[in-house]
């Protein structure tokens, strides 16, 4: 499968603790993006990446929210610290800058319950 | 924040009847895209029009785009019980300087067989 993979796809965590989700994105992709989505909503976006370089963070990724792309392939996103606000699916997708149009590929996601 | 809304929030047909949900976003354009997402799953890319087409087609699904009224439709004809999902518009703005997609708020469709 070439196609963008996340992990785990379900997290159950108690408030307070730290999570760490991972994205693996199309091989070819260089940039790559974070999304947040709550129920009922469209996704909302957090950040993203071109290779390693994290080009721009959304107001809604608090301080206690990281991303990092360290090799320019796939990407981790951490929250420290959780609150049952942070309970939502994180949406990993990629795209090419080599594309003439920016179409997004996503990720099936990581859905987030914090107790 | 949303960039703009989904119309009708929610939409129940039966099998081989055609669905139209509507778009509307805030800022200009450089595409829009529609994507498609099944309950609890990932968002499926269906199509993208660029800021200078006003329609296009790609197999049952029939998109338009009004600048001048910043709005999309997306036209799905003879729906099938596998359309049944969740749909939504997403942009990129050209104001913001930037790739990141803007989504609406989704318009639920059920397809009863």
């Amino acid at each position: 499968d070439t196609g963008v993979s996340q992990d785990p796809r379900h997290k159950i965590t108690k408030r307070g603790q730290n999570v760490t989700f991972r994205c693996d994105p199309i091989s070819e992709h260089n940039r790559l993006y974070w999304y947040r989505q709550t129920l009922g909503q469209g996704p909302e976006f957090l950040t993203y990446f071109q290779n390693e370089a994290q080009l721009e963070k959304s107001r809604l990724l608090s301080d206690r929210f990281s991303a990092e792309r360290p090799k320019g392939s796939f990407s981790t996103l951490e929250i420290q610290r959780t609150e049952q606000g942070d309970s939502a699916m994180y949406l990993c997708a990629s795209s090419s800058t080599r594309a003439f149009f920016n179409e997004q590929f996503f990720g099936p996601g990581t859905r987030l319950t914090v107790l | 924040s949303q960039q703009g809304e989904e119309d009708p929030q929610a939409l129940s047909i039966q099998e081989g009847e055609n669905a139209t949900m509507n778009c509307s976003y805030k800022t200009s354009i450089n595409n829009l895209q529609w994507y498609r997402q099944n309950s609890g799953r990932g968002l499926v890319h269906l199509i993208l029009i660029r800021s200078n087409e006003r329609e296009k087609h790609s197999g049952r699904l029939r998109v338009t785009l009004d600048t001048s009224k910043k709005s999309s439709s997306l036209l799905i004809t003879a729906s099938r019980a596998a359309d049944t999902a969740s749909y939504f518009c997403a942009t990129d703005a050209v104001s913001y300087n930037t790739d990141k997609l803007i989504f609406g708020t989704g318009t639920r469709l059920q397809v009863f067989p």
